[in-house]
């Protein structure tokens, strides 16, 4: 069974600054996507970025970007220029590409701070 | 208005009470699902569902029942609610043909959530 495991329970980030926020998973297979949400304390989940694992470019998405190791299982967000509003839980997760039933796997969630 | 809708948004029950988190969604979606997220161990899957005819458990199953009553309606019950139920619930949908070149990238996209509270 695939897992995903987020280490840092909490990151803290002086506002501007660069924070890099860890995720591993655990897989046999070889297609799959793996996402990274936030979630703000509205509740609400956000996606920030999506990464296909045959995409051997990392993904970006404004200030937001990926590091992604398909042969470590590694798949870290980077959050540039921090803000205010990137304060919130982060969670990242698997889905695998096999069959169509998009279920996700998620991992624990990191919560960051942003210091003013 | 939300695309995905869940009510209600908060509730405080006792022991032993039926409950039902309802959820609906404008998006046209045929896929709907319910995930429960505790402190420290992120979001679970307890059922999904591909269409009214098809529902499916997750990982967490045990202690819900699901009913998808249109393809735009999916609620969860909880027969006999108890404190370990306490948690943020939240209905997502997907599209099996939401697609990056061609290919179904499974992008979930959530409701608000329905925080329960059982003492």
């Amino acid at each position: 069974a695939q897992t995903v495991t987020q280490s840092q329970p909490e990151m803290s980030v002086q506002e501007a600054e660069t924070v890099t926020l860890s995720c591993t998973y655990d897989t046999s297979e070889s297609d799959y996507y793996l996402f990274w949400y936030k979630q703000p304390p509205s509740r609400q989940m956000i996606l920030v970025i999506r990464q296909e694992a045959y995409k051997q470019q990392n993904a970006t998405e404004n200030r937001f970007s990926v590091n992604f190791q398909k042969a470590a299982k590694s798949f870290s967000l980077k959050i540039s220029d921090s803000q205010l509003g990137d304060a919130a839980m982060y969670f990242c997760a698997y889905r695998s590409a096999r069959g169509a039933t998009n279920k996700l796997i998620f991992g624990t969630g990191t919560l960051l701070a942003v210091q003013p | 208005d939300a695309d995905v809708t869940q009510t209600p948004r908060n509730r405080i029950t006792k022991t032993g009470k039926r409950i039902m988190l309802e959820c609906s969604q404008t998006k046209g979606h045929d896929r709907m699902y319910w995930y429960r997220q505790d402190p420290g161990l992120g979001l679970r899957l307890i059922y999904y569902s591909f269409d009214v005819k098809d529902i499916n458990k997750g990982e967490i199953s045990d202690g819900y029942s699901v009913s998808r009553q249109a393809q735009a309606k999916f609620s969860l019950s909880l027969e006999s609610a108890i404190p370990n139920q306490t948690a943020l619930y939240f209905c997502a949908t997907s599209d099996l043909f939401h697609s990056s070149g061609g290919r179904n990238t499974g992008e979930l996209f959530f409701g608000e959530g329905s925080r329960l509270t059982v003492l």
